[in-house]
């Protein structure tokens, strides 16, 4: 069975500066996705960035950008130029492909609560 | 139109009664999802509709009973739960390999 794990429960940033979330993950599949979900105090549970597994090229979606390492099933996400708005639960997330869409195999990890300090 | 909407809010209920929270989205999504979230605790699946159909049906209680009337609503309908039911319930939708959240509904059984 595939699990994902974020090892770090909290982190906390500076306004402006650069922060790293960890997420490792194992599988035995070749074929897969990985999600960076952030969900703010507001709850509402919205999708930072995506990695297709078999892309090589880390994905990046203006100041978020991802480290996808598949060797080392690691998956980090770095937010550039951190603003107080980024402040929310991160979870990361697994998805297979095997089943050609999505049918609702999403894998979360426990989350990171990011801080940002002004 | 590319949200995925929640009714209600908050919802208050005792063990007794029967509510239903509704899901609804009109980006022509085929499958659709209802996760419970306890505080500080990452989403669990409950149910996946694909095609209007019952795919996945992760072991829920009977007290949770789904229905998806149509490709652009899903309801969960709630009877006789118990307090630890208290939860937020996230619906959401996809078409392809993206997950769209709703804003969930805060439940709290008494």
């Amino acid at each position: 069975a595939q699990t994902v794990t974020q090892s770090q429960p909290e982190m906390s940033v500076q306004e402006a500066e650069t922060v790293t979330l960890s997420c490792t993950y194992d599988t035995s599949e070749s074929d897969y996705y990985l999600f960076w979900y952030k969900q703010p105090p507001s709850r509402q549970m919205i999708l930072v960035i995506r990695q297709e597994a078999y892309k090589q090229q880390n994905a990046t979606e203006n100041r978020f950008s991802v480290n996808f390492q598949k060797a080392a099933k690691s998956f980090s996400l770095k937010i550039s130029d951190s603003q107080l708005g980024d402040a929310a639960m991160y979870f990361c997330a697994y998805e297979t492909n095997s089943l050609g869409g999505s049918q609702g195999n999403l894998i979360f990890g426990k989350g990171t609560k990011l801080s940002v300090k002004p | 139109d590319t949200e995925v909407t929640q009714t209600p809010k908050h919802l208050v209920m005792g063990m007794t009664n029967k509510k239903s929270l509704k899901c609804e989205q009109h980006m022509g999504h085929r499958a659709m999802y209802w996760y419970k979230q306890k505080a500080k605790k990452p989403p669990e699946l409950m149910f996946v509709y694909s095609y209007e159909k019952l795919s996945i049906n992760e072991s829920v209680p009977s007290r949770f009973s789904p229905e998806c009337p149509n490709s652009s609503l899903l309801n969960l309908h709630l009877h006789a739960l118990q307090p630890e039911d208290s939860a937020l319930y996230l619906c959401a939708s996809s078409q392809g390999h993206e997950q769209f959240f709703g804003p969930g509904t805060r439940l709290t059984v008494l």
